[in-house]
This record gives structure tokens, sequence and C-alpha cells, in this order.
């Protein structure tokens, strides 16, 4: 069984920029939710995305969005990044939007310069 | 407003005793709590969970109890090893009856615990 992975590992963008974050869900899982860590804080929800569609959504500006595609990976887009958005971007697969254990991938950190 | 709060940044206990992980909640909606582990460069794992119609529920070394009333729940873990050193969140979700909005997580800020051998 192959468990949630994601691209890249680490990323240095500059204030204003855009960038793209990859996940593929552990196989078997159709939904995948997007997370925030700040650094010293616990994760924040950012959206869900449930058979290609998003299924529910944080406290977080348009500027943040997302993709599934028909194999259940996804992608996470920000755009105008700001330096707040410097950050630790986990996400997470279940099996259907009530798959209350979610499994989390090793994280892409990203830094705003 | 923070929904879930774990006020203990950090614990520090010897190898074979217990540790007392502690979370609280505000949102009485809350329905469905989770325990996650975290090492450094890795993603949260999940440890254990409970639903609000439980109290108590055991998966090997990890108890989590829940006490509705005072809307607090605790991590117990025994014995505690050096493997474990990690830091833990715990996190609350309305999954069982708000599912339409689909399956939030809600963290707290985490406990750090160091195992000393």
């Amino acid at each position: 069984e192959t468990g949630v992975t994601q691209s890249p590992t680490h990323l240095i963008k500059t204030r204003g920029q855009q960038v793209t974050l990859r996940c593929s869900s552990q196989s078997g899982h159709n939904t995948v939710s997007w997370y925030q860590q700040a650094l010293g804080q616990g994760p924040q929800f950012i959206f869900q995305y449930y058979r290609e569609e998003e299924n529910g959504r944080g406290n977080f500006p348009p500027r943040f969005s997302g993709l599934q595609f028909p194999n259940y990976s996804s992608e996470l887009n920000v755009n105008a990044l700001e330096l707040d958005d410097s950050a630790l971007y986990l996400c997470a697969s279940s099996s259907g939007p009530r798959g209350y254990e979610q499994y989390f991938g090793p994280g892409t950190r990203l830094t705003v310069t | 407003d923070q929904q879930v709060k774990q006020n203990s940044p950090s614990l520090s206990v010897q190898e074979g005793r217990i540790s007392i992980l502690n979370c609280d909640y505000t949102n009485s909606m809350f329905d469905y709590f989770l325990w996650y582990k975290k090492y450094p460069a890795e993603g949260p794992t999940f440890l254990i969970s409970i639903s609000s119609i439980k109290d108590k529920n055991e998966d090997g070394r990890f108890t989590v109890f829940l006490n509705k009333s005072a809307k607090h729940l605790s991590l117990h873990i025994v014995p505690s090893q050096p493997g474990d050193s990690a830091v833990y969140f715990c996190a609350a979700t309305f999954g069982l009856t708000h599912f339409e909005t689909g399956n939030k997580l809600t963290f707290g800020g985490g406990t750090r615990v160091l195992v000393k051998p």
C-alpha cells in the first residue's frame, strides 16, 4: 500500500510569485485535504477535495485554490505569495469525506522571501 | 478563536512511566476526536481516535479518555518509550453530523514529549 506523497519537499519563492504544490493520495483514498502548519502551531485546514470538487473550506483567502484529478491526486495553488505564507503545507487523504482518520504526507516546506 | 487547546507545550517523562497529554475544546458540536504524533521532517501520524458516544478507547499502550461535560480529552501512554519522543497533536471534527462540509480537522497547538532513557 502506497502512502501519501508530496512534492516538492522544499521550495523558496519571492513575495508576489505563485506556487503549485502536489499531492498523491494513499491508494484506495478518494478524498484529499490540505493543511497549513506555521512554525510552532498545529495544522490549519485549508480545504478538502472529494471526487474532483471542493468539499469544505477553511478560513483562507481565494488566492489559495486547488484541484483534484481523476486519479485522486491533488494540487494546491497559492497566488500573490505573502511572507506569512511561509509554512509547512500538509496533504492528507482519507476514504471519503466522512473518513475521519486522515493520513498525512511528509509536507512541503515553503519559504517566501 | 482557538477551539482546540493543548495547554502544555512540553512534557518530560522517564522511560517506563506514564505520559499524560491533555486537550480542551470549546465547540460542543465536535463529535469525533483524534490524536496524531509528529516527528521532525515527517507528516503527522494517526495514533488513536474516539467518538463522542464513548468515554474511553484503548489501543495497545495508548488510551484516550473523553469527558464531554468538561470538554476535555486526554491521551495516556503506558509505558512510555524513548521512541515516543515527538510532538503530539489532538484534533477534533464534527464529521459525524456535518458530513456535507467535509471532514475538517481542527488541531490544537501540540505538546512536545521527551521520554528520557
